[in-house]
């Protein structure tokens, strides 16, 4: 069983759509969790990032963390052709000082087209 | 804020050179520096884990000898793939964190295309 585990898709919908990407994990020692977003051929950028259950909003992006059941997902409102991309769902066990280093899990990325 | 830069973004080399990629933290210090190697409609494949002055940690099946990592200080971290052969040609991507309450938030730098004839 991988540590993630993330719908590929692809995922089409149209201008509009409330957009729901979803990811659970299966280690609870992950504590910290983030949403990328990558456009193709370039790196990835930090949507979301949060460390409690609960929701989490910016603008048109929420974030919801169940520890509970060990799923994270991302909802985009109003989407927009501009939110095509490659969405990446990270997690990070807690920080333990000098003897952790950060590192990242990846999902394996659910590719959106949003159509006009 | 937190900007990364890569330098070289596209490389096309012959098999058998060696090819140095840069990768520096424009606007912060970076505690720790990764690299990752994407193949395509794949996630990304943490390759290595730096920090400044020391050695990197590699991850399992990752060749040290093939991948040297050298970071210079913390602003500055380089991966020279040597002797690259076609089966390197890969989208390398390079992350830099920095403390954010408890845990480190990584930002990616915008990626370094290697193409290996």
């Amino acid at each position: 069983q991988k540590e993630v585990e993330q719908d590929p898709g692809p995922l089409s919908v149209p201008e509009g759509a409330i957009v729901s990407l979803n990811c659970t994990y299966s280690n609870s020692a992950f504590q910290y969790f983030m949403w990328y977003r990558q456009y193709s051929r370039k790196g990835p950028e930090l949507l979301m990032y949060t460390y409690s259950s609960g929701n989490k909003e910016d603008g048109r992006f929420t974030a919801q963390v169940d520890k509970s059941s060990k799923y994270i997902s991302l909802f985009i409102r109003d989407s927009q052709p501009s939110d095509s991309a490659t969405y990446l769902c990270a997690v990070q066990s807690s920080f333990a000082g000098g003897t952790s280093y950060g590192k990242l899990t990846f999902g394996q990325g659910t590719i959106l087209t949003v159509h006009p | 804020g937190a900007v990364v830069s890569q330098h070289p973004s596209r490389v096309i080399c012959k098999s058998g050179t060696s090819v140095k990629i840069e990768c520096r933290s424009l606007d912060f210090q970076a505690t720790t520096m990764f690299w990752y190697r994407q193949f395509p409609k794949q996630s990304l494949m943490l390759m290595a884990t730096s920090n400044e002055g020391s050695k990197a940690t590699y991850e399992q099946g990752v060749e040290k000898d093939k991948f040297l990592i050298n970071h210079a200080s913390l602003t500055l971290s380089t991966l020279t793939v040597t002797s690259a052969h076609p089966e390197d040609s890969s989208f390398y991507i390079c992350s830099a964190s920095t403390r954010r309450g408890r845990s480190d938030t990584q930002y990616f730098g915008p990626g370094t295309r290697l193409t290996v004839l």
